[in-house]
């Protein structure tokens, strides 16, 4: 199994351009989720699915819409980049969206908005 | 809503010597609470969790950490510190689910603690 993967790893966008990072996982899980990871503040949710068709928003969901059209994949738009969405992008998934099963994350991609 | 402290930025230590990342939480509820270790440039790697029953738990690389109801708390500890545990450390807390509360299913993560093991 491959795991989480996501792509890219690096990306550097000007203000107002749009990009979709990919999320994709192998191992049939039902939940996912997207978080941001900045300096001194952990990892912040952004949105997450249940399953596919099922999407929700997490803590941070401005400025990013999500779609969950199979079980595998989950990708993440950023419809108009601000410096603000500067940050390292984390997607995750877990066997079920019940309580007690743990995460497996994906390699990350870190995002430069100029 | 739910919360996750933890207090320290870095926490240094000796080789060989024991450890503690302190964590303390707050949900309603009861809680299910997960550690997570971070390597430089990598994505967050799951070493344990509490869910229920006994309050030490065990997991990965010789790691186990304490549920502490009274306390809210969930440290994590080793007896002997590598210097190849040297990483960053995140405590998570999840309610229990209530019934068609989709929100408690989300993972609320702390600001996370830097250990530094020096040789």
């Amino acid at each position: 199994n491959a795991g989480v993967t996501q792509t890219p790893k690096f990306q550097v966008l000007k203000t107002g351009q749009s990009m979709t990072l990919q999320c994709a996982q192998d191992m049939n899980h039902e939940y996912m989720s997207w978080y941001r990871q900045d300096p001194g503040m952990g990892l912040r949710l952004i949105h997450y699915s249940v399953g596919a068709g099922i999407t929700d928003q997490g803590e941070v969901p401005n400025g990013y819409n999500v779609s969950r059209s199979t079980t595998e994949d989950f990708p993440l738009r950023l419809l108009s980049a601000a410096p603000s969405q500067t940050s390292v992008y984390f997607c995750a998934s877990s066997y079920s969206s019940s309580g007690g099963r743990e995460q497996y994350f994906g390699p990350g991609t870190r995002l430069t908005v100029l | 809503a739910q919360s996750v402290a933890q207090p320290e930025d870095q926490v240094n230590v000796a080789e060989g010597n024991p450890l503690t990342v302190k964590c303390t939480y707050s949900v309603s509820g009861n809680p299910y609470l997960f550690w997570y270790v971070q390597y430089p440039n990598r994505g967050l790697q799951f070493l344990l969790k509490y869910i229920t029953g006994d309050n030490l738990v065990k997991g990965s690389y010789g790691f186990e950490a304490e549920f502490n109801k009274s306390q809210t708390s969930f440290h994590l500890k080793k007896p002997s510190a590598l210097v190849s545990d040297s990483a960053l450390y995140f405590c998570a807390v999840r309610a229990l689910p209530v019934l068609m509360d989709t929100g408690r299913r989300a993972l609320t993560f702390g600001s996370g603690t830097r250990l530094q093991v020096q040789p």
